[in-house]
């Protein structure tokens, strides 16, 4: 049971350069998250999804996509990378809604924009 | 939306004393508030929750206290061990919300 797994989990990008970060969990999930985490800022919500085939934009959505097609997958997408999007993402997954599950999250993945 | 204010942002405390972080809330729909702690390059994780039907909840060293009136609540660390030293972050969730609205975070530094 390797719970929420990140990849990649480094990369680094040129202004304008597009890339995907896949999340994967193998604990049978409904709901699904990125977040980014920037110094001083916390954690900040970008994409949820509640069910397979189903996104909602979050607090900072501009300049992401994202897409779940399988249930355990959940993927975010950066079509056209600024070095604002600089930062340490996040994704997590929860068993039933948030007022009443605990959030796990992945390890993060590291992306750096120049 | 829900807005949380988390305080202090860093927080140094010598072995054994207690910490205290408090965070305040604006949505008074709001009914649980989890904290979830970040080890140095680490994900987060939760430690501890409490639902707005409950006023305070412990779990060994660690306890959360809820004033709904005021719309605030606090953690609190007893007899703190160096491996206490983390990032904490706390959390609100709004009635009818799908998310979790996280404060800025408090360093804690535990000194030996």
């Amino acid at each position: 049971n390797a719970g929420v797994t990140q990849t990649p989990k480094f990369r680094v990008l040129k202004t304008g350069q597009s890339m995907t970060l896949l999340c994967a969990q193998d604990m049978n999930h409904e709901y699904m998250y990125w977040y980014r985490q920037d110094p001083g800022m916390g954690l900040r919500l970008i994409h949820y999804s509640v069910g397979e085939g189903t996104t909602a934009k979050g607090e900072v959505p501009d300049g992401y996509n994202v897409s779940r097609l399988k249930k355990q997958n959940f993927l975010l997408g950066l079509e056209s990378a600024a070095p604002s999007q600089t930062s340490v993402y996040f994704c997590a997954s929860s068993r039933v809604g948030l007022d009443t599950g605990e959030l796990f999250f992945g390890e993060g993945s590291r992306l750096t924009v120049l | 939306g829900e807005n949380v204010e988390q305080h202090p942002s860093t927080l140094s405390v010598q072995e054994g004393d207690s910490a205290v972080i408090k965070c305040t809330y604006s949505d008074s729909a709001s009914n649980y508030f989890p904290w979830y702690k970040q080890e140095l390059g680490k994900r987060p994780q939760l430690i501890i929750d409490i639902r707005s039907n409950v006023g305070e909840k412990k779990d060994q060293r660690i306890a959360v206290t809820l004033n709904k009136t005021a719309k605030h609540f606090s953690l609190h660390i007893t007899e703190t061990q160096p491996e206490d030293s983390a990032v904490y972050f706390c959390a609100g969730f709004g009635a009818g919300s799908y998310q979790l609205t996280f404060g800025k975070g408090t360093k804690l530094s535990v000194i030996p």
